[in-house]
């Protein structure tokens, strides 16, 4: 079993909020990665990073903003919350590009 | 655009059957391709990964096929549980590069229901 922790696993929030979701993972791998998930829909990538101080946006266009002070903690961050946020967002880390993502439980967010 | 696509997008079947799910996909150059599990709720699990050069991958109950001349994936159930109901997702890489990041391209799933 991965160990890679999501937190929180719902949030429902209103319009305008400030959050932040939280991931850490205990594996020590450099990779890590956000997606974001609809019901039914494919994992859309929204940002990524290879380590330490090092951060990227990925294909999905997201008004979120990320940060890696610690190769274990890789938190999401939405500065005004808006309906259209409202998505299941997942975590996952790896040890290499040909190596599995491990994911977390990710967290559901409701914007009202 | 690379793309994946999965058929069927959902399917029913009974306990202690077996089945197989597909999935296509366009992406070249192409680094490998990759199962996952998902569980309603959860995040994905990692089933196989295979690379070009590999025709097949068994976990378990899990076999995965794949024909990088046609593009094509398969995975096959054997002797289905109820636990097996979830989300069958398949991913494909291409060679890392300057986007590495975003070189996974996911299809979106067969979802998966076990009846007793």
């Amino acid at each position: 079993e991965a160990d890679i922790y999501q937190t929180p696993r719902y949030l429902v929030i209103g319009t305008g909020k400030k959050i932040t979701l939280e991931c850490s993972q205990t594996m020590g791998h450099d990779k890590m990665y956000w997606y974001q998930q609809d019901p039914g829909m494919e994992l859309h990538l929204i940002h990524y990073s290879y380590g330490v101080n090092s951060t990227e946006k990925g294909d999905l266009s997201s008004e979120s903003t990320v940060s890696r002070i610690r190769t274990e903690h890789f938190p999401l961050t939405l500065e005004s919350a808006r309906p259209s946020h409202t998505s299941q967002y997942l975590c996952a880390s790896s040890e290499g590009y040909n190596s599995p993502l491990h994911f977390g439980n990710g967290t559901r967010l409701t914007v009202t | 655009k690379n793309q994946v696509e999965q058929s069927p997008q959902s399917l029913i079947i009974l306990e202690g059957k077996n089945c197989t799910l597909q999935c296509n996909y366009t992406v070249s150059p192409f680094s490998n391709l990759r199962w996952y599990k998902q569980d309603t709720g959860r995040g994905p699990v990692s089933l196989t990964i295979m690379t070009f050069s590999e025709n097949t991958k068994s976990n378990g109950r899990y076999t995965a096929t794949l024909d990088a001349d046609t593009k094509q994936s398969s995975l096959h159930i054997t002797a289905s549980q109820l636990s097996d109901s979830a989300s069958y997702i398949c991913v494909v890489s291409g060679p890392p590069g300057e986007t590495s990041g975003s070189r996974l391209t996911f299809g979106e799933g067969t979802q998966l229901t076990v009846n007793p």
